[in-house]
């Protein structure tokens, strides 16, 4: 158990729908990532908050957006859903900035896009 | 830009066996790599990581190396055990601070 959880485990959307996902940091963590895993691929990063501000992104759209709030949660969320949106998402903390520290994952959500 | 391979995509080994996994990376501008553990449809647990200036770490059965003037980590676990078949990944933290995770390798072992 590395303290992290998601909400939900599951979720089925339709194409151009929205959806919020969420992220339990361990108490004390300031940082959060959250990473994109398809089928057979390895996380991709989407971007990371420290302290409430992100702190780097990787490459994807502006329709991935987030929030860290400071009771150590945060959220993913995605407009307009596409197919290929379909995938693991995983959130990770640690405790200092830039990933410098050991990340702890949650166990991820799973989300299918028809 | 940094591009991140394991080799081998799978592999099978009997049970008891010593064992190495690989991960190769091109830019060496890196300030640490980690390697991660991860069961099927389940989110990942670090097993080790390694800051730039570090040669390896250990944690029981497993020790793991980075080489950067060679661009490259191993993963060496000793003694495996059925309990160790899993997906395993490397990621490193680029000075541009980006996470780049290679694709892993499909860890089985046999009983």
């Amino acid at each position: 158990e590395t303290g992290v959880t998601q909400s939900p485990t599951h979720l089925i959307k339709t194409r151009g729908q929205q959806v919020t996902l969420r992220c339990s940091s361990q108490s004390g963590h300031n940082t959060v990532s959250w990473y994109q895993q398809a089928l057979g691929q390895g996380p991709q990063f989407i971007f990371q908050y420290y302290r409430e501000e992100e702190n780097g992104r990787g490459n994807f759209p502006p329709r991935f957006s987030g929030l860290q709030f400071p009771n150590y949660s945060s959220e993913l969320n995605v407009n307009a859903l596409e197919l290929d949106d379909s995938a693991l998402y995983l959130c990770a903390s640690s405790l200092g900035l830039r990933g410098a520290d050991t990340q702890y994952f949650g166990p991820g959500t799973r989300l299918t896009v028809l | 830009k940094q591009e991140v391979t394991q080799i081998p995509a799978a592999l099978s080994v009997p049970e008891g066996e010593n064992l190495v996994l690989n991960c190769s990376f091109t830019d060496s501008a890196i300030y640490n790599l980690q390697w991660f553990r991860q069961d099927p449809g389940k989110g990942l647990t670090s097993l080790l990581l390694i800051q730039s200036s570090q040669r390896e770490q250990t944690s029981g059965r497993l020790n793991a190396s980075l080489d950067k003037s060679s661009g490259r980590s191993t993963l060496y676990i000793a003694a495996s055990q059925p309990g160790d078949s899993a997906t395993y990944l490397c990621a490193l933290l680029n000075r541009d601070d980006k996470i780049i995770f290679g694709k892993g390798t499909r860890l089985h072992i046999l009983p």
